[in-house]
């Protein structure tokens, strides 16, 4: 079955220890990407990757960092994590079209 | 720039009643439509995408959007909605940024479904 995955899906912690929210997808695609959903503001871009070690910063790139290493999986970073990063994370990837495919989110509390 | 709005917040319908969500775009050149839905506590699933030609298509789910470019819309329709149908409905539109093809998302509609 085609798919992303993350883990995990939900996450609490405290201000300034580093987490890493893993991401997996088994479509053999090249482009990845990660968001933040947040009430009112909607879907917004935090990075994405063109391919293995190929990323670039969404619109909203700021306490994070991420890694392409293997065409399969795009973990996401924070090295130092804030409660303005609490939200509900979504990875997704795409083929060669505009459609893509999201994993089931991750709900990150930072207290 | 390119934009992406749902006039419409929040809507509640009832079981068997039908069902239009709005979505307008702004873009200068012929979009890429896409209509996601987010079930609670789920990921964002595609229901229905428009490329190019018939400005009619159809979706998963019994769902179904019309592109009309004099207006710059994509709504969703949905002759009879069901229980199952309440979720989060977000309409997207691609657009190439540099080496990013990425999509401009709106704010996203709420539905619920009265029994």
């Amino acid at each position: 079955e085609a798919q992303v995955t993350q883990n995990p899906r939900y996450l609490i912690t405290v201000t300034g220890k580093k987490l890493t929210v893993t991401c997996s997808q088994n479509m053999n695609h090249e482009y990845m990407s990660w968001y933040r959903q947040d009430p009112g503001l909607g879907l917004r871009q935090i990075y994405y990757s063109m391919n293995v070690e190929v990323t670039d910063k969404g619109d909203v790139p700021e306490g994070y960092k991420v890694s392409r290493k293997e065409k399969r999986n795009f973990p996401l970073i924070l090295e130092s994590p804030s409660p303005n990063q609490t939200s509900l994370y979504f990875c997704a990837s795409r083929g060669l079209s505009y459609e893509q495919y999201f994993g089931p989110g991750t709900r990150l509390t930072v207290t | 720039a390119q934009s992406v709005t749902q006039p419409d917040i929040h809507i509640t319908v009832s079981e068997g009643a039908s069902l239009e969500l709005r979505c307008n775009y702004s873009y200068g050149a012929t979009p890429y439509l896409f209509w996601y839905v987010q079930s609670p506590g789920q990921g964002l699933q595609l229901l229905l995408k428009y490329f190019s030609g018939d400005t009619l298509v159809q979706g998963i789910k019994g769902f179904e959007a019309e592109f009309k470019r004099s207006q710059s819309s994509f709504n969703l329709r949905k002759p009879s909605v069901h229980w199952s149908d309440a979720a989060e409905y977000f309409c997207a539109v691609g657009r190439e940024a540099g080496n990013n093809r990425k999509l401009i998302w709106g704010l996203g509609t709420s539905l619920a479904v009265n029994p």
